[in-house]
């Protein structure tokens, strides 16, 4: 099992330029995740997907949109980029149900310069 | 508002001795705090939980006390090694399918040989 892949690894982007940052698990997670990790701080919760087909805003989310692809695929868009959106990003899945479901499984991260 | 903060930005440890992070949380609402260890250049790597109800859980080598009085979460690393270097996250949450977590700003453990 691959776990939580994320592509690019590396991204430059220009102010105002768009693109997408993909995120795939293999484990059969119903619920995934997409942080923002910035220097000196903790993760930062972006966007959820509870379960297929649901999307839900966290604390973060201006800027951003996305879309649970279906069950193992949740990408994470950035219409205009900004260079406060200059970040270290990192999807995450989970199984929500009997469980150990605090135990969010993550992906090796991107990280995005916005000049 | 509600966080999850962590008293010292880094800790350095001999190799072999214990160590121990200690994080601060204000949320008495919370119903799981849990320990998140990040390794340089990767994603972050669940540890330990322990729920609200207890005040202690180990692991294989780890120990997590919580506080409820004080509100204050530790992570206990015994014979600390190498490879224990590394960014120390504590999260808290709360009950429920859909709950998210609140993750701290992080605290560097730096092992010396």
């Amino acid at each position: 099992n691959a776990g939580v892949t994320q592509t690019p690894k590396f991204q430059v982007l220009k102010t105002g330029q768009s693109m997408t940052l993909q995120c795939a698990q293999d484990m059969n997670h119903n619920s995934m995740y997409w942080y923002r990790q910035d220097p000196g701080m903790g993760l930062r919760l972006i966007y959820y997907s509870a379960s297929e087909g649901t999307t839900d805003k966290g604390e973060v989310p201006n800027g951003y949109n996305v879309s649970r692809l279906n069950k193992r695929e949740f990408s994470l868009r950035l219409e205009s980029a900004a260079p406060s959106q200059t970040s270290v990003y990192f999807c995450a899945s989970t199984y929500l149900g009997q469980g150990r479901y605090n135990e969010q499984f993550f992906g090796p991260g991107t990280r995005l310069t916005v000049l | 508002g509600e966080s999850v903060g962590l008293h010292l930005p880094t800790l350095s440890v001999q190799e072999g001795d214990n160590s121990i992070i200690n994080c601060a949380y204000s949320n008495s609402a919370s119903d799981y705090f849990i320990w998140y260890k990040q390794e340089s250049g990767k994603g972050p790597q669940f540890i330990i939980d322990i729920r609200s109800n207890m005040d202690k859980r180990q692991g294989q080598r780890v120990t997590v006390l919580l506080n409820k009085t004080v509100k204050h979460l530790s992570l206990q690393i015994a014979a600390t090694q190498p490879g224990d270097s590394a960014v120390y996250f504590c999260a808290e949450k709360h009950s429920g399918a859909n709950s998210k977590l609140t993750f701290g700003k992080g605290i560097t453990l730096s092992v010396r040989p």
